[in-house]
């Protein structure tokens, strides 16, 4: 079974500053991963994926995330927070052949002025 | 526009009243989904459908129940059965490889 951990529930930065989400994940198969950002009562929105193509992963809004096999992680940066990235971001993964996603818990990312 | 919708987006019920969320979608996927979540815990799935007159339980189905009659429409009815049914509702449909599109959500509320 995939499973996935984000490290830290909440993250806080200064507005300009580097943005850095946590995912690791576990999977006993080369898997599928993913970002996706979630407004305040609002659906998902997914951000960026990796499916075994470059591992270095380039989605919306300016973030990007490395797939890196040895460590087993996803990790999501962005070079220069704005405040309209003040969400909360949720990894998830899944394995090819299987119809499911596993989400971690999520990470609530605050941006302050 | 393609896209999901659900409705409505706020949804009010007594106690022991059974409650049907609807779902739509015309992006023209076979795979749908209901996932449950609550503060601090993540997206729980409900329910999945791969295909119409078909769905399979996820890891909390208990006091739900769904039906998949057309493509585009997969409800969720929450049972009085359901022990803790106030959430957020959110429902998705999948486009290959396994990247899922998500509604807007219903938010329950039962007291």
């Amino acid at each position: 079974a995939q499973s996935v951990t984000q490290l830290g529930s909440h993250v806080s930065v200064s507005e300009g500053a580097l943005v850095l989400l946590r995912c690791n994940y576990s999977s006993s198969v080369p898997p599928y991963l993913f970002w996706y950002v979630q407004y305040p009562n609002q659906g998902l929105q997914l951000l960026l994926k990796y499916t075994s193509a470059a591992t270095l992963v380039k989605g919306i809004n300016g973030f990007e995330a490395e797939f890196k096999k040895s460590e087993t992680s996803f990790h999501l940066t962005k070079p220069s927070a704005h405040m309209s990235d003040a969400a909360e971001y949720f990894c998830a993964v899944s394995v090819p052949g299987y119809s499911t996603l596993t989400f971690g818990k999520g990470t609530m990312l605050l941006v302050s002025p | 526009d393609g896209g999901i919708t659900q409705s409505p987006k706020y949804l009010f019920r007594k106690e022991g009243q059974n409650v049907t969320l609807s779902c739509e979608q015309n992006l023209n996927h076979d795979a749908m989904y209901w996932y449950r979540q609550d503060p601090g815990q993540g997206l729980r799935l409900i329910y999945y459908s791969q295909i119409v007159n078909d769905f399979q339980k996820g890891d909390i189905a208990e006091g739900y129940s769904v039906s998949r009659e057309k493509k585009e429409s997969f409800p969720l009815t929450v049972t009085s059965a359901q022990k803790n049914p106030t959430a957020f509702y959110l429902c998705a449909s999948r486009a290959e490889p396994n990247e899922q599109y998500f509604g807007p959500g219903t938010r329950l509320t039962v007291t």
